[in-house]
């Protein structure tokens, strides 16, 4: 079965420093992977996504991950954490359902903190 | 393009109660996603509707049901409320079907209490 494994509950950084949230994957087939941001009650919002074609990912608010096979691992980075970077951050997996479905599978999330 | 929307944005209800929550599409999307999100469960897919019909389903009681309209709207339905419903319910769409498929969008949510 498909899964995602977030590693750390909540990571807290300093501004201006690397922001690294971890995300490991479990996949039997070549996965698409997502990141999902989520500020405080609002919905989520696509950070980026893998869809098999460049294994460093661009996104958002300057976030980029790389795909790394030998690791399973889809890890998000951030050169230089800024205040409004605070919020929820989910790592998913796209599974195929039959029938033309897809559905995602989340991680537990990962709470960002940055402390001034 | 508006985004998803989803109303209301907050409910409180009583325990035996029934609610009906609901979501519309980005315009030109006919793929609806609902998605159950609680501190102890994380992110859980409920169901999926395309087309007027529901294409896939997680694993949620029957209580829990849905629908879609014909201009892809959809509402999701949860009859006798237990206290463990509370949760924040987000609605996600997508075209579908093609290449894009697989890209999702998150409207707001609706805030679940049951009290």
């Amino acid at each position: 079965a498909q899964s995602v494994t977030q590693l750390g509950s909540h990571v807290s950084v300093s501004e201006g420093a690397l922001v690294l949230l971890r995300c490991n994957y479990s996949s039997s087939v070549p996965p698409y992977l997502f990141w999902y941001v989520q500020y405080p009650n609002q919905g989520l919002q696509l950070l980026l996504k893998y869809t098999s074609a460049a294994t460093l990912v661009k996104g958002i608010n300057g976030f980029e991950a790389e795909f790394k096979k030998s690791e399973t691992s889809f890890h998000l980075t951030k050169p230089s954490a800024h205040m409004s970077d605070a919020a929820e951050y989910f790592c998913a997996v796209r599974i195929y359902s039959g029938a033309g479905s897809y559905q995602l599978t989340f991680g537990k999330g990962t709470k960002l903190s940055v402390i001034p | 393009k508006a985004g998803v929307t989803q109303t209301p944005r907050y409910l409180i209800k009583t325990r035996g109660q029934q609610v009906t929550l609901s979501c519309s599409p980005i315009s030109g999307h006919r793929s609806v996603s609902w998605y159950q999100q609680t501190p102890g469960q994380g992110l859980q897919f409920l169901f999926e509707y395309f087309s007027e019909t529901q294409r896939n389903k997680g694993n949620f009681p029957g209580r829990f049901s849905g629908r879609q309209f014909s201009n892809s709207r959809s509402e999701m339905n949860v009859s006798t409320l237990e206290l463990g419903d509370s949760a924040l319910y987000l609605c996600a769409s997508s075209q579908g079907q093609g290449i894009s498929s697989y890209e999702q969008y998150f409207g707001p949510g609706t805030r679940l209490t049951v009290t």
